[in-house]
């Protein structure tokens, strides 16, 4: 099956800690994103990567890092710099050069202890 | 900045009404975007309508665009438990970006 897998689908962060979120994709999209979406809000942007090597960032990308060394991967880490982690993380992708669909993960729930 | 502000924020129905809700949007934009969210889960595509059109069909769903009023509609006919989600509004401009609005709560009522 096609699709994009985000892992894990619980995380809990302590105090002062870096925490990566895992995206894989298997879809042959050049383009990948991540989002955030705190309870009852919409999503906001947080990084995106339209090819392999580059990304740039978004909306909300203080306190965030990714990677784009593969295709199929864009993990992103939630450095301990970010202050109010907690919230829904998505992650989505897209065909090349359009943004008429995006395919989205199942989200990783990251919490703080 | 969000770019789509939906209305209701929380609409409530029973099974074999309508829901409408609606979008409101600041910029130009060359494609509006509808996703649905099931709780706890990933968002997922419903359907597109292009600037330099005005009504699109899918299914139950039918979508508006007004671009000289900056808005769109999205109607869900004969409504089920099933479509009980949040719906959210997506504008497409310049470039890959997508900018969600804060989402419409639909509960559908058996």
């Amino acid at each position: 099956d096609g699709g994009i897998t985000q892992s894990p689908k619980y995380l809990f962060r302590k105090e002062g800690q870096n925490v990566t979120l895992s995206c894989e994709q298997n879809l042959n999209h050049d383009a990948m994103y991540w989002y955030r979406q705190d309870p009852g809000q919409g999503l906001r942007l947080i990084y995106y990567s339209q090819i392999v090597n580059d990304f740039q960032k978004g909306d909300i990308a203080e306190g965030y890092s990714v990677s784009r060394e593969k295709k199929e991967s864009f993990p992103l880490t939630v450095t301990s710099a970010q202050k109010n982690p907690t919230a829904f993380y998505l992650c989505a992708s897209s065909p090349p050069g359009t943004n008429e669909k995006l395919f989205f993960g199942s989200g990783t729930q990251l919490s703080v202890l | 900045s969000q770019q789509g502000e939906e209305d209701p924020q929380a609409l409530s129905i029973q099974e074999g009404e309508n829901a409408t809700m609606n979008c409101s949007y600041k910029t130009s934009i060359n494609n509006l975007q509808w996703y649905r969210q099931n709780s706890g889960r990933g968002l997922v595509h419903l359907i597109l309508i292009r600037s330099n059109e005005r009504e699109k069909h899918s299914g139950r769903l039918r979508v508006t665009l007004d671009t000289s009023k900056k808005s769109s509609s999205l109607l869900i006919t004969a409504s089920r438990a099933a479509d009980t989600a949040s719906y959210f509004c997506a504008t497409g401009g310049a470039g890959n970006m997508l900018t969600f609005g804060g989402g419409t709560r639909l509960m559908v009522k058996p």
